[in-house]
């Protein structure tokens, strides 16, 4: 099981927000965070807990281990505001986290 | 970077069948493990199953067993999903993506097809 918190967020350009995922069982870090717009696939955004993919701007971060995980984008950028999800990678099933809509205030 | 394209959606009656197909390009497709993740409308993500680069091995979603069947074509560069017994809560946006080599996440999507089951 996959918790993330808050469910719904809402923040200004500019901001610094974060986004918990709590594990109910020990994962390491086989966690990796995505990004879905309206309309869209969605975007691998870090893997392996902290490791920031490929063309991902550095304003987002990833942390933690074990069960207690973060995301944070600092300096939110209009582009930003989407939803976004973690996924544990860790055992089968793969289960994500419920999303966290992020929109502007 | 690599692409892939589902296609095979539509509306189909509950207690039906369908086949959704996946197809990639741009990447050494017969090297990585693929998965089915799909999103019910204005739903979160949902994983459906994964099979292994050389298809020997297959994982599902517990309450999907029996009825899905997720299965690839290397030499066509293809993944499929079988979907037997439809009912109304698999109508869902279904996804497919490629496993990063090194952590499993999924780094390319395809775009999605849609799936309606309804009388």
């Amino acid at each position: 099981q996959l918790t993330q918190s808050p469910s719904f967020l809402s923040a200004s350009v500019g901001d610094k927000v974060t986004i918990a995922c709590r594990a109910s069982q020990g994962i390491t870090t086989f966690l990796a965070w995505y990004q879905q717009r309206p309309g869209e696939a969605p975007k691998l955004l870090i893997h392996s807990a902290s490791i920031l993919q490929s063309g991902v701007p550095s304003r987002f971060n990833g942390s933690g281990s074990g069960t207690e995980f973060t995301l944070t984008i600092t300096g939110l950028q209009p582009e930003d505001f989407a939803t976004y999800y973690c996924q544990q990678l860790n055992s089968y099933p793969l289960i994500f986290g419920g999303g966290t809509k992020l929109d502007i205030k | 970077q690599g692409q892939l394209v589902e296609s095979g959606g539509g509306v189909v009656q509950p207690g039906g069948s369908l086949t959704l197909s996946c197809e990639g390009s741009g990447f050494i497709f017969r090297g990585y493990g693929i998965h089915w993740v799909r999103q019910p409308p204005g739903k979160g993500l949902e994983w459906v199953a994964v099979i292994s680069y050389d298809g020997k091995y297959k994982f599902y979603e517990d309450s999907l067993k029996g009825r899905f069947t997720i299965s690839r074509d290397n030499s066509r560069n293809t993944l499929y999903l079988q979907m037997d017994s439809l009912r109304s809560e698999d109508t869902a946006v279904y996804y497919c993506a490629k496993g990063d080599s090194s952590s499993d996440a999924y780094d390319i999507w395809g775009q999605g097809t849609m799936v309606t089951v309804s009388s």
